[in-house]
């Protein structure tokens, strides 16, 4: 989707190292999202924010640690405390309230090397 | 917690058949919506169903929501190999917060 820029698509991380995953998007979207999706698995929520200044943990918010200082920008980060971080992270926006569909960036793909 | 489960996993069908893949929710839903993600891409929001029985149409693609709100279905008449890719349903809570809960999606695979 050409309003939400996730950087950088492929992203190697070492044992004990903190790494962070960028999301930007200039939908004017007041709410963003982080998803992590396995192979042949769905799409789990790792954290959420519905306005600047504030987020909520998702189902699986171990190991990762996020920030929303502007709007349009919810950046990820995964911790040296998540033991298993290889997989695909999605970035969503979307109007803030229920029933709202949400636009997703191209996504991220992380690996240990 | 509140799961939304979608079978089939996986469906082989060859060019022209018709597929269909069905989600059911733990909770009653404030809405359904369907996505795609083609191999390699990101998911695409396809349609959202919010009334108890809606039925959508989108030309060969059906959506349907439950007199529940708590199963949807998405029906594909006439497969093409353009519909090649991942379909996951994702069910709203009647909270306020705009998350939604994924199904674990279908594959569709279509034979020429």
């Amino acid at each position: 989707d050409g309003g939400i820029t996730q950087s950088p698509k492929y992203l190697f991380r070492k044992e004990g190292q903190n790494v962070t995953l960028s999301c930007e998007q200039n939908l004017n979207h007041d709410a963003m999202y982080w998803y992590r999706q396995d192979p042949g698995q769905g799409l789990r929520l790792i954290y959420y924010s519905q306005i600047v200044n504030d987020f909520q943990k998702g189902d699986i918010a171990e190991g990762y640690s996020v920030s929303r200082e502007k709007k349009e920008s919810f950046p990820l980060t995964v911790t040296s405390a998540q033991k298993n971080p290889t997989a695909f992270y999605l970035c969503a926006s979307s109007s803030y309230g229920s029933n709202q569909p949400q636009h997703f960036g191209d996504g991220t793909r992380l690996s240990i090397l | 917690g509140q799961q939304v489960m979608q079978i089939p996993q996986y469906q082989h069908v060859q060019e022209g058949e018709d597929f269909t893949t069905y989600c059911n929710s733990s909770t009653t839903l404030s809405n359904i919506q369907w996505y795609k993600q083609r191999p390699g891409g990101h998911p695409v929001f396809l349609i959202q169903l919010v009334k108890s029985g809606e039925v959508k149409k989108q030309k060969r693609l059906t959506f349907q929501f439950g007199e529940a709100k708590k199963n949807s279905s998405l029906h594909i008449t006439a497969t093409q190999t353009t519909d090649v890719g991942t379909y996951f349903c994702a069910g709203g809570s009647s909270s306020n917060t705009g998350k939604l809960i994924f199904g674990q999606g279908t594959t569709l695979q279509v034979k020429p």
